[in-house]
């Protein structure tokens, strides 16, 4: 049982091209993220939603629009990618403290 | 702002040896520390945290310590195994409540 699932978990696409990441959790979470890793392995946060709430933005180009249809879900749409936008994308979720993630989307843009 | 500082970038040690991983905070009013194991190809995973109000705490052959006078907190892993090999990231949980800062993370090397 996957708690904290995404998808695609590759994606390859050309510079200029819109794309989404699709994110759910089974563990009835209230707060979802949006995570950026890039190739050095730094963890920057993107977003922050609570209760389908944005709560934190952090300085992200507004290429990226995240939507949250429900508690459960957040997805991660990026327009007009650049070749700077190639990272793994971490969805993840918390109740309290402990903050789970799903195992990654790997973008490559081309 | 929330800051964590995190040291060795790179940890190689022999099979059965203990590794220490460090990390420094700027932000007094943290209080909710915990450290994430990251293996290749997956998403970070919670191995321990610790609260302000502890100094330290163990499971099995992992331990954190906190200094709050001095702002930093260790991963202590003793008895290294290969399969300890990974990327260790120490954080933070931002003031809110709804942000997690980590650590550039520490790459992991147990030779065996």
């Amino acid at each position: 049982d996957t708690a904290v699932s995404q998808t695609p978990k590759y994606l390859v696409t050309q510079m200029g091209n819109d794309k989404s990441i699709k994110c759910e959790q089974n563990l009835g979470h209230d707060t979802m993220y949006w995570y950026k890793q890039d190739s050095k392995k730094f963890l920057k946060i993107m977003f922050s939603y609570n209760n389908k709430e944005l709560i934190i933005n952090e300085t992200v180009p507004n290429r990226f629009s995240p939507k949250s249809p429900d508690k459960a879900h957040l997805n991660l749409h990026i327009n007009s990618l650049e070749l700077g936008d190639s990272a793994v994308y971490f969805c993840a979720s918390s109740q309290a403290l402990s903050v789970y993630f799903g195992e990654g989307s790997w973008l490559t843009v081309v | 702002g929330e800051n964590v500082e995190q040291h060795p970038s790179t940890l190689s040690v022999q099979e059965g040896d203990s590794a220490v991983i460090k990390c420094t905070y700027s932000d007094s009013a943290s209080n909710y520390f915990p450290w994430y194991k990251q293996e290749l190809g997956k998403g970070p995973q919670l191995i321990i945290d610790i609260r302000s109000n502890v100094g330290e705490k163990k499971d099995q052959r992992i331990a954190v310590t906190l200094n709050k006078t001095a702002k930093h907190f260790s991963l202590h892993i003793t008895e290294t195994q290969p399969e300890d090999s990974a990327v260790y990231f120490c954080a933070l949980l931002g003031t809110g409540g709804f942000k997690t800062i980590f650590g550039a993370g520490t790459r992991l090397f147990v030779k065996a």
